[in-house]
């Protein structure tokens, strides 16, 4: 079975611009998460999505938007990119949202805002 | 506030040595989870463990274990006779049993563990 897959791998992009991230989640999986791991840094929650609805959101501006879709993938949208945006940002999903839903992550989308 | 902290930023060990990596947590609720994940240099996040509040045995798989003691608020995690495959950055994360709305997870800054042949 095929497993989170994200797309682009890499992007760079220039202050300013606006930048899409796209996630598909393993088949079956009607949840998605999305996580910014900045350098260095831990993974950081930015949305949770279950059956197309927002269920979480994290401490990021309202920049950084996402849906989901009736297949279940996700768009992660960041508007007015700022150089501390550069970051692996990386898609997971689960069968449903709660703890007891494991998380399976994809390899990510490297972003660089230069 | 949630919170969880790695101290050791970077471990250097020589194939077949013993590791322990350490994690601390902070938590207000009784019912929360705790997680180990490996992030080899691709990328993707690879789920170790996951344990519960309310389990406080600890467990062993394979050259792996894990030790949960609730009074110290922590969890770590052993490799037995290190390999060079186990060259990766290990993740400690917390998550709350609330509702069930989220399976949001607050992750450590992790621990880059380097074994040498």
């Amino acid at each position: 079975d095929a497993g989170v897959t994200q797309s682009p791998t890499h992007l760079i992009k220039t202050r300013g611009q606006q930048v899409t991230l796209r996630c598909s989640p393993i088949s079956g999986h009607k949840s998605v998460s999305w996580y910014q791991q900045v350098l260095g840094q831990g993974p950081q929650f930015i949305f949770q999505y279950y059956e197309k609805e927002e269920r979480g959101r994290g401490n990021f501006p309202d920049r950084f938007s996402a849906r989901q879709f009736p297949n279940y993938s996700s768009e992660l949208n960041v508007n007015a990119l700022l150089l501390g945006d550069s970051a692996l940002y990386l898609c997971a999903s689960s069968l449903r949202t709660g703890v007891n839903s494991p998380l399976h992550f994809g390899n990510g989308t490297r972003l660089t805002v230069t | 506030a949630q919170k969880v902290t790695q101290a050791q930023t970077e471990i250097s060990v020589v194939e077949k040595e013993d590791v322990t990596l350490d994690c601390v947590y902070e938590t207000r609720d009784t019912t929360y989870y705790l997680f180990w994940y490996k992030q080899p240099p691709s990328g993707e996040l690879v789920f170790l463990i996951r344990r519960n509040s309310f389990d406080e045995q600890n467990e062993i798989s394979g050259r792996y274990s894990w030790n949960f003691q609730k009074s110290t608020s922590s969890f770590n995690f052993t490799i037995t006779a290190s390999q060079v495959v186990d060259s990766a950055v290990y993740f400690c994360a917390l998550s709350e049993a609330r509702g069930g709305a989220t399976n949001k997870l607050i992750f450590g800054t992790g621990t880059l563990l380097a074994v040498q042949p």
